[in-house]
């Protein structure tokens, strides 16, 4: 299975909603990523989950939380996010610390409106 | 931090002629450059990659090169096909993959 699977696909919350975006994968990855995606621009890194744990935030507001549950699962949670978050949110996932092994996994993504 | 530029931004080109995109990197720490294809509404997903201890790696159509001293590296894809067509993303980072930057993609459009 080399398949990053994340739900739901589409997703449209308003300003004072709180929404999660969930992500998972099978291939025993121990890393895992959060990415945005604005139209016709590249993925811009969120956070990084390295053994379960946050090892990179990037700056992010703190109306994103991610969790990362166990070495499978990764959420996002969604809190009085702005219009301007509307974005294609990607997860991806890697094996961390083996300097062969440094291609992501993306997920296909999830499409958030913001109203 | 890592700054990675890439061009052109758009490149139109004529099915059976290649097509050359060029990225340059700021961080000479950065040793790990992978190349992203994504095709309209689908995932990025990884083409090639190159390791700073190799200056040229190929992949049946696809090659990449790096200039270590320049920091600079290139895709070349050769015999293009209508199915190239896609936004190619360079990237730059650390050996590991954690955290690399992603430059601005390239819209590829090949002309059948």
């Amino acid at each position: 299975d080399t398949e990053v699977t994340q739900t739901p696909k589409h997703l449209v919350m308003g300003m004072t909603n709180k929404k999660s975006l969930k992500c998972e994968q099978h291939m025993g990855h121990r890393a895992m990523y959060w990415y945005k995606q604005k139209a016709k621009k590249p993925p811009e890194l969120m956070f990084v989950y390295s053994y379960e744990k946050l090892s990179i935030n990037e700056s992010v507001p703190s109306r994103f939380s991610p969790e990362c549950p166990n070495s499978s699962l990764l959420n996002l949670h969604l809190h009085a996010l702005q219009p301007e978050d509307s974005a294609l949110y990607l997860c991806a996932s890697s094996q961390p610390g083996r300097a062969l092994d440094g291609e992501l996994f993306f997920g296909e993504g999830s499409r958030l409106t913001v109203l | 931090g890592e700054n990675v530029e890439q061009h052109p931004s758009t490149l139109s080109v004529q099915e059976g002629d290649s097509a050359v995109i060029k990225c340059t990197y700021s961080d000479s720490a950065s040793n790990y450059f992978p190349w992203y294809k994504q095709e309209l509404g689908k995932r990025p997903q990884l083409i090639i990659d190159i390791r700073s201890n190799v200056g040229e790696k190929k992949d049946q159509r696809i090659a990449v090169t790096l200039n270590k001293t320049a920091k600079h590296f290139s895709l070349h894809i050769t015999e293009t096909q209508p199915e190239d067509s896609a936004v190619y993303f360079c990237a730059a980072g650390d050996n590991y993959g954690q955290n690399f930057v992603f430059g601005p993609g390239t819209r590829l459009s090949v002309l059948p």
